[in-house]
């Protein structure tokens, strides 16, 4: 089935620095990428929607200038959290979709804390 | 009203016994929906579908009633092993939208 990696699964780094997520679709296009966070005891909360070669699309609230993302190629999508602050900490987890049957695969997450 | 609302947990039940878990939806505009389940601080991994004529697969069946934008989830003979977090999912409009996900109900089986 359908594959996608995420890396790194989990990353410690100081208040103030950047940290890039990559989620990798290895066996299918992923023409879309969603971008989700989970805070402790909360549901996954959609960040952005990634379309390959275009310009992503934010919900409302998250901040396009911090959470910069990046979908240059059918099987990669970066999350770049830049100047990272506590409160960035959370579980930060991509989803692919292809277009031929609209199927979601999730990568496996990462952790962010930011000390 | 939150986007997806489910019952509120944890469920601890003996192992064997039959769970149903319930989840109401607002957006109207929603066309597909799904059951995850979550590990501890693992990825969500898809359950199953959930389709209006009703769907079963093995042990667990779904329900969706669109008049109602309600959706349940059955599970007959728990195992342990089903203990987990289950997370009612809706998309948030039509074809490749993104995922609204409930907060999940925490699912204890105990032996």
């Amino acid at each position: 089935g359908a594959v996608v990696s995420q890396h790194p699964s989990r990353v410690i780094c100081k208040s103030g620095t950047s940290v890039k997520i990559e989620c990798r679709s290895l066996d299918f296009q992923a023409t879309t990428m969603f971008w989700y966070r989970q805070f402790p005891k909360q549901s996954l909360m959609l960040m952005a929607t990634s379309n390959e070669g275009s310009k992503a699309t934010y919900e409302q609230g998250v901040e396009k200038d911090k959470f910069l993302i990046n979908h240059a190629s059918l099987t990669l999508s970066t999350l770049t959290v830049t100047s990272a602050h506590p409160e960035d900490s959370s579980f930060y987890i991509c989803s692919g979709i292809t277009g031929v049957n609209y199927g979601y695969t999730f990568g496996s997450g990462t952790r962010l804390t930011v000390v | 009203r939150k986007e997806v609302e489910q019952d509120p947990g944890p469920f601890n039940v003996p192992e064997g016994a039959t769970v149903a878990f319930n989840c109401t939806y607002s957006n109207s505009a929603s066309q597909s929906f799904f059951w995850y389940r979550q590990d501890c601080r693992k990825e969500p991994k898809l359950l199953m579908s959930v389709y209006s004529s009703g769907n079963e697969d093995g042990r667990f069946t779904a329900q969706l009633n669109r008049a109602s934008q309600y959706i349940s989830l059955l599970i007959r003979d728990s195992k342990l092993s089903d203990s987990a977090t289950y997370l009612c999912v809706v998309n948030k409009g039509g074809g490749a939208d993104g995922l609204t996900f409930g907060k999940g109900t925490h699912l204890i089986i105990q032996p």
